[in-house]
């Protein structure tokens, strides 16, 4: 199994454009999510998904659009880069939603990094 | 809200010390509490998990406590070595909802 993969590694945009950073994972796991990081700072949560079909908003999405149209792929759509968006972005997956006692954690892809100018 | 704080932010030990890092959150109603490692650059890597009804946690040589009554978890690794720098996050998880919080990290360098 690849796990999660992440493209770009790095991107530069200027203010203003869109894109669509790619996440994907290849063991079938129902919930996936972003994060962004900044320097200093912890994760912090952009979206989340339980399953095909299902998003949420996370800690922080505004200036974000997800979907899930597939089990596999989870895009981050940047709608109007802004400097405030530069970050290092991570997509993680996890097999299963509402589990118990388990001991499954988040897998993480190796991140995408984000300048905005 | 919840919120994780990690210190120290940074540490940087001798080879071959024992050391602690330490991880606070204002909310003790969580679900897990996980420690996570990660190398400059790179993604992060699951280190351990501790349940909420669990105290600690073991892995090799690193062993993760949890006290939920008073919002602390420490994470202790046991002569550590140079291959042991890298930063630590610990993050929370309030409920059953996968949706993790974390701290800022402590970056630590294990001198040779």
């Amino acid at each position: 199994n690849a796990g999660v993969t992440q493209t770009p590694k790095f991107q530069v945009l200027k203010t203003g454009q869109s894109m669509t950073l790619q996440c994907a994972q290849d063991m079938n796991h129902e919930y996936m999510s972003w994060y962004r990081q900044d320097p200093g700072m912890g994760l912090r949560l952009i979206h989340y998904s339980v399953g095909a079909g299902i998003t949420d908003q996370g800690e922080v999405p505004n200036g974000y659009n997800v979907s899930r149209s597939t089990t596999e792929d989870f895009p981050l759509r940047l709608l109007s880069a802004a400097p405030s968006q530069t970050s290092v972005y991570f997509c993680a997956s996890s097999p299963s939603y509402g589990r118990q006692l388990s001991q499954e954690t988040q897998y993480f892809g190796p991140g995408t990094r984000l300048l905005v100018l | 809200k919840q919120e994780v704080t990690q210190i120290p932010a940074a540490l940087s030990v001798p080879e071959g010390e024992n050391l602690v890092l330490n991880c606070s959150f204002t909310d003790s109603a969580i679900y897990n509490l996980q420690w996570f490692r990660q190398d400059p650059g790179k993604g992060l890597t699951s280190l351990l998990l501790i349940q909420s009804s669990q105290r600690e946690q073991t892995s090799g040589r690193l062993n993760a406590s949890l006290d939920k009554s008073s919002g602390r978890s420490t994470l202790y690794i046991a002569a550590s070595q140079p291959g042991d720098s890298a930063t630590y996050l610990c993050a929370v998880e309030a409920d059953s909802s996968y949706k993790l919080i974390f701290g800022s990290g402590t970056r630590l360098l294990v001198r040779p």
